[in-house]
C-alpha cells in the first residue's frame, strides 16, 4: 500500500518557483496522483491531478516521473496568498481503495 | 464552490454525551466523506459513502457511525464522545471515485470540543 511522504515546511519569496515532492514509493500501476491546498480555517481546495507524465492547468503543473515513485507539485511565481498547506494525496485504486494522504507541507511565501 | 453545508460550525459538549454531525449537498454528488483533522496527523479518513445506505469504514472508524439516507445529507455520529474526538471535521464529496479525474469538494469544516 503506498504511503506518502512530504517535507513538513519550505519558504519562498514572492514571484518564486516553488516545488514541493511528494514520495510515494509504493504506488501501484492505477493509483492516481493529487494535490490539495488548504488556507486556515477552511476545507482543502483541488489543485490539480495527474497519473504519469505532466500536467499543467493555470495555476500549477504536476511532474510525475516514469517511475511514479515521486511527484512534484510546481508553482510559477508565487505571491503572498499562496501561503497555505499543500497535501498529496494518491488513491489506491486497488482492492482496499485507500486514500492515502500526505501530512502536508506549509508553504510560507515572504515579501 | 460547491454546494456543502456542514452543521453545527461548532460544537462544545461534555465527554460521554452523543453527538451528530450533518454534512448537506446540493451536487447530488455519489460519494460522501467524513474526515477528521488534528496537528500533526493531516485528514484522516473516517467513513466514506458510496450511495445512500451504502457505507464503508475508513482508517479512523473507532467511536464513529455514519448514516446516509438521501443522496444529499450524510450524518456522523458519536455515540459517546471522549476528549480524543476534539477535532476539526470536514465532510467532502466527489461524483465518483477520487481518482480517475475525480476531485473531492470540501466542506467549511465542524469545531468540535469535547470537555
Amino acid at each position: 500500500l503506498a504511503k506518502t511522504t512530504q517535507p513538513i515546511s519550505m519558504d519562498s519569496y514572492e514571484g518564486q518557483e516553488v516545488n514541493i515532492t511528494c514520495s510515494h514509493n509504493n504506488i501501484a500501476t492505477n493509483d492516481y496522483i493529487t494535490w490539495y491546498q488548504q488556507f486556515p480555517s477552511q476545507g482543502p481546495r483541488f489543485i490539480i491531478q495527474g497519473y504519469k507524465t505532466k500536467v499543467t492547468n493555470e495555476v500549477a503543473s504536476l511532474f510525475i516521473p516514469a517511475d511514479r515513485k515521486s511527484s512534484t507539485l510546481s508553482l510559477p511565481r508565487v505571491s503572498l496568498s499562496d501561503t497555505a498547506v499543500y497535501y498529496c494525496l494518491v488513491y489506491n485504486a486497488g482492492n482496499n481503495r485507500k486514500l492515502i494522504w500526505g501530512l502536508g507541507t506549509s508553504l510560507a511565501v515572504n515579501p | 464552490d460547491a454546494g456543502i453545508t456542514q452543521s453545527p460550525r461548532h460544537k462544545v459538549t461534555e465527554t460521554g454525551t452523543p453527538v451528530t454531525l450533518r454534512c448537506h449537498q446540493t451536487e447530488n454528488h455519489r460519494y460522501m466523506y467524513w474526515y477528521r483533522q488534528d496537528p500533526g496527523h493531516g485528514l484522516r479518513l473516517i467513513h466514506y459513502s458510496y450511495g445512500v445506505k451504502d457505507t464503508d469504514k475508513g482508517e479512523v472508524s473507532d467511536g464513529y457511525s455514519v448514516s446516509r439516507s438521501k443522496t444529499e445529507d450524510f450524518l456522523l455520529t458519536l455515540e459517546s464522545a471522549t476528549s480524543s474526538q476534539t477535532s476539526v471535521y470536514f465532510c467532502a464529496i466527489s461524483e465518483s471515485i477520487p481518482g480517475a479525474r475525480s476531485e473531492q469538494y470540501f466542506g467549511p469544516g465542524t469545531r468540535l470540543t469535547v470537555t
